[in-house]
């Protein structure tokens, strides 16, 4: 079954304390993306990346860290969470093309103390 | 001003009803454009791609306004299953690979 699937799936934490958050997919595409979304600010695009070791920034990078050493992971680093950083992410995959569409990973709430 | 930019709603409409969500965009460069739907705490699913020519899936209809810089989205029909959140994402044009979201309208069906 194709799908995007990331780990963990809830995670409650406490300032500073470090912590990664995977995404795998399984449909060989070279583009991924972190998204977060909050109340009244919708999908904001954190990082994505074109294919292996190429990464750029989104809309809100600051606070975020990200990797792509394999095709199938796109790890969302945190080295210092803060409660702003509370929210709910979403890794994304897809294809490049103009209408190819992202596939989404069921997300993963967070909350930082 | 926001990239992306949709009423928040909610729209509360009865069972058969056509109901009409436009999304305006800021950037006239943008060349993909998408409408996906999100059901309360999962992930977003592509609903549709809208096209130049507009397209129709079902009771579904995306027509895209270059000239304004709006994509809209109506539902014919409105059934209970379709009360969800649509979000509209618009790429960067200049960068295929960065989207934006708007922040949804929320759709309820009532029976």
């Amino acid at each position: 079954e194709a799908q995007v699937t990331q780990n963990p799936r809830y995670l409650i934490t406490v300032t500073g304390k470090k912590l990664t958050v995977t995404c795998s997919q399984n449909m060989n595409h070279e583009y991924m993306s972190w998204y977060r979304q909050d109340p009244g600010l919708g999908l904001r695009q954190i990082y994505y990346s074109m294919n292996v070791e190429v990464t750029d920034k989104g809309d809100v990078p600051e606070g975020y860290k990200v990797s792509r050493k394999e095709k199938r992971n796109f790890p969302l680093i945190l080295e210092s969470p803060s409660p702003n950083q509370t929210s709910l992410y979403f890794c994304a995959s897809s294809s490049p093309g103009l209408s190819d569409e992202q596939y989404f990973g069921p997300g993963t709430r967070l909350t930082v103390t | 001003r926001k990239e992306v930019e949709q009423d928040p709603g909610p729209f509360n409409v009865p069972e058969g009803a056509t109901v009409a969500f436009n999304c305006t965009y800021s950037n006239s460069a943008s060349q993909s454009f998408f409408w996906y739907r999100q059901d309360c705490r999962k992930e977003p699913k592509l609903l549709m791609s809208v096209y130049s020519s507009g397209n129709e899936d079902g009771r579904f209809t995306a027509q895209l306004n270059r000239a304004s810089q709006y994509i809209s989205l109506l539902i014919r029909d409105s059934k209970l299953s379709d009360s969800a959140t649509y979000l509209c994402a618009v790429n960067a044009g200049y960068n295929f690979n960065k989207f934006y979201f708007g922040s949804g309208t929320k759709l309820n069906v009532k029976p």
